[in-house]
């Protein structure tokens, strides 16, 4: 219930590409959607994040697409670069039972090689 | 100032070393995380504070001993620790507990021989 299944593990894309990650999840309580991009040795940086009553927000190269009834949302990089190339974390919030405080359950991650 | 900043970078410890990370952040967040990261791995939670006193414990051992001294600082003290506690251990905040966005700092590589 509390779980966030990402895929593919590892993605390997052309320079100027499209990358599109997806994830999926089953806890309807959920109210929050972030995106994180990890560079190796770096800690997560927030990349673009979403709320579940909006289908589609776009920041530059970086899209995300949301689907509430089939509980789904994806990430998709137009114009994927080699400076893109980085671990993807999906995650999705909800509240912590008895703490009043919010906790993130994250997807496993997708490694995005772009390649030359 | 965006950012929030952990030191060491980089730490080795023996089983029987006490030592402390740290954390720090000026953005005036009022929740503060820690984070456990084994390599390949997505992070785990750890600890959640909220206005400096503690409200979420992940069932995490008690050879890591969290700290909140004021609203900017947040420490991670550790003791007999294992070497499977080896890992990237990272703080985050957010405005408050209720704010949707958690922001990461890079991190402390800790190797424990």
């Amino acid at each position: 219930q509390q779980q966030v299944k990402q895929s593919p593990q590892s993605l390997i894309v052309q320079k100027g590409g499209i990358s599109i990650i997806n994830c999926a999840y089953e806890n309807t309580a959920f109210d929050y959607f972030p995106w994180y991009q990890q560079f190796p040795g770096k800690g997560p940086a927030l990349l673009i994040a979403i709320r579940p009553d909006v289908s589609e927000k776009k920041e530059g190269r970086f899209t995300i697409s949301f689907n509430k009834s089939a509980k789904q949302f994806s990430l998709h990089i137009m114009d994927s670069q080699p400076g893109d190339s980085a671990t993807y974390f999906c995650a999705a919030r909800t509240l912590y039972s008895g703490a009043g405080s919010y906790q993130l359950t994250f997807g496993k991650g997708t490694k995005l090689s772009v390649i030359p | 100032d965006t950012e929030v900043t952990q030191t060491p970078k980089h730490l080795v410890m023996g089983m029987t070393n006490k030592k402390s990370l740290k954390c720090e952040q000026h953005m005036g967040h009022r929740a503060m995380y820690w984070y456990k990261q084994k390599a390949k791995k997505p992070p785990e939670l750890m600890f959640v504070y909220s206005y400096e006193k503690l409200s979420i414990n992940e069932s995490v051992p008690s050879r890591f001993s969290p700290e909140c001294p004021n609203s900017s600082l947040l420490n991670l003290h550790l003791h007999a620790l294992q070497p499977e506690d080896s890992a990237l251990y990272l703080c985050a905040s957010s405005q408050d507990r209720a704010r949707r966005e958690q922001f990461f700092g890079p991190g402390t590589r800790l190797t424990v021989l």
